[in-house]
């Protein structure tokens, strides 16, 4: 089935450092949704991305979507404690089948 | 944006009683809700979708005759975590979202999980 890859795992960096999250996948995705959860919290929703190559931003974020469909990449430029969270990759057509997830720390 | 719902946020229960965990979509009509299963510093693992009307789809390896699911509206779909032991101990959690355009999936709402302890 489909299986959705991130690395790394876990990330600590210095308040003010840029941040960087990969997705890959084996297979073509027809999308990808990232979503970020707050310790204790539940996901919520920060993007989609559908088109080949897409690149969209929301304020120091900027999500891409690889040309082949099959990876993106999720970057926080200089990162505030506020980003501390795990960051979820996501795909798929009828069901939602999550990536394995960044757990992103922010060292004040 | 949309909500989802999801209750109890917590709860403990004995060893071999059986706990329901409810998930309501206030605001849209879910034919399809989604149950998750999380541990500690983990990602979500999907166990099954949930369809209003109809046997819920359980993934490979999630027993079904342990996790029962009821989607008997389409506002309200149920989880019943049966003869519940230690091991079921994790954090549960639903989502749904409103209808699919197409074949792209629109966002998921998460309801607020619900941390199960099993003593």
């Amino acid at each position: 089935g489909q299986q959705v890859m991130q690395i790394p795992q876990y990330q600590h960096v210095q308040e003010g450092e840029d941040f960087t999250t990969y997705c890959n996948s084996s297979t073509t995705l027809s999308n990808i949704q990232w979503y970020k959860q707050r310790p204790g919290g539940h996901p919520v929703f920060l993007i989609q991305l559908v088109k080949s190559g897409e690149v969209k931003k929301q304020k120091r974020l900027t999500f891409q979507f690889g040309e082949a469909k099959k990876n993106s990449s999720l970057h926080i430029t200089a990162t505030q404690t506020t980003d501390v969270g795990t960051y979820f990759c996501t795909s798929g057509t009828y069901k939602y089948i999550f990536g394995t997830g960044t757990r992103l720390k922010v060292l004040a | 944006g949309a909500v989802v719902s999801q209750h109890p946020s917590r709860v403990i229960c004995k060893s071999g009683t059986s706990v329901k965990i409810e998930c309501r979509s206030l605001d849209f009509q879910a034919t399809t809700m989604f149950w998750y299963r999380q541990f500690p510093k983990q990602s979500l693992m999907l166990m099954a979708t949930s369809n209003e009307g109809s046997k819920a789809t359980y993934e490979q390896g999630v027993e079904k005759d342990k996790f029962l699911i009821n989607h008997a509206s389409l506002t309200l779909s149920t989880l019943t975590v049966t003869s519940a032991h230690p091991e079921d101990s994790s954090f549960y959690i639903c989502s749904a979202s409103p209808p699919t355009q197409g074949e792209v999936n629109t966002e998921a709402f998460f309801g607020q999980g619900t941390r199960l302890t099993v003593v």
